[in-house]
């Protein structure tokens, strides 16, 4: 059964650096997004991404934020210069036409 | 603005009871309604869905849900737990249609115990 997958499982990184979460959406697959869960708290929506484009951000995605979908096959995350407060479940989805949206396992990113 | 309300934060129930896990939704038009569930460790795995039709959905792993215009809720329900079942429960609603970007609640943890 086809699935979204998701690397680093677990990134550990110091505080200032930057890191690149990574995803490989269900392939036939068109709209893709980012939600992040902070320990103990909701799942919440970053950013959606749409025809090559940013369609949807939430207040949360800042310029520190920023994603991208250079090949036909991943999308990814970049987070420019981390924060302590981004210490998060990072979790990439993507859906066909329809509305459900199917998760990836999950990078947990833990800010140093 | 849209909202989703998991009252239970926290349930414990026995291997092999029953169980109802409550989803509240603030939306002012039809919704589409999701819960998930995350394992521990695991990522989000849909377990059903209400979109349109009849108002007890079916899904995987034995769960139900009931949507109830009239309460503005869609609880989950399965008739016997078992130890895995023992995860983390989140209802969503589709706040967005165009984007289809989901509106979690704030989850229930559910405990099983022998």
């Amino acid at each position: 059964e086809p699935e979204v997958t998701q690397t680093p499982s677990h990134q550990v990184t110091q505080m200032g650096q930057e890191v690149i979460l990574r995803c490989v959406p269900i392939s036939n697959h068109l709209y893709f997004y980012w939600y992040r869960q902070i320990l103990g708290q909701k799942v919440e929506f970053l950013v959606s991404f749409y025809n090559n484009e940013i369609s949807e951000k939430s207040e949360i995605f800042d310029d520190q934020f920023s994603v991208e979908r250079p090949d036909g096959s991943n999308f990814t995350l970049k987070i420019r210069s981390t924060k302590l407060e981004d210490s998060a479940m990072y979790f990439c989805a993507s859906r066909a036409q329809g509305v459900t949206c199917f998760f990836g396992q999950g990078t947990r990113l833990t800010v140093v | 603005a849209q909202s989703v309300t998991q009252p239970d934060i926290h349930i414990t129930v026995s291997e092999g009871a029953s169980l109802e896990l409550r989803c509240n939704y603030s939306y002012g038009a039809t919704p589409y309604l999701f819960w998930y569930v995350q394992s521990p460790g695991q990522g989000l795995q849909l377990l059903l869905k209400y979109f349109s039709g009849d108002t007890l959905v079916q899904g995987i792993k034995g769960f139900e849900a009931e949507f109830k215009r009239s309460q503005s809720s869609f609880n989950l329900r399965k008739p016997s737990v078992h130890w895995s079942d023992a995860a983390e429960y989140f209802c969503a609603v589709v706040s967005n249609f165009g984007n289809e970007k989901l509106t979690f609640g704030t989850g229930t943890r559910l405990t099983i115990i022998p």
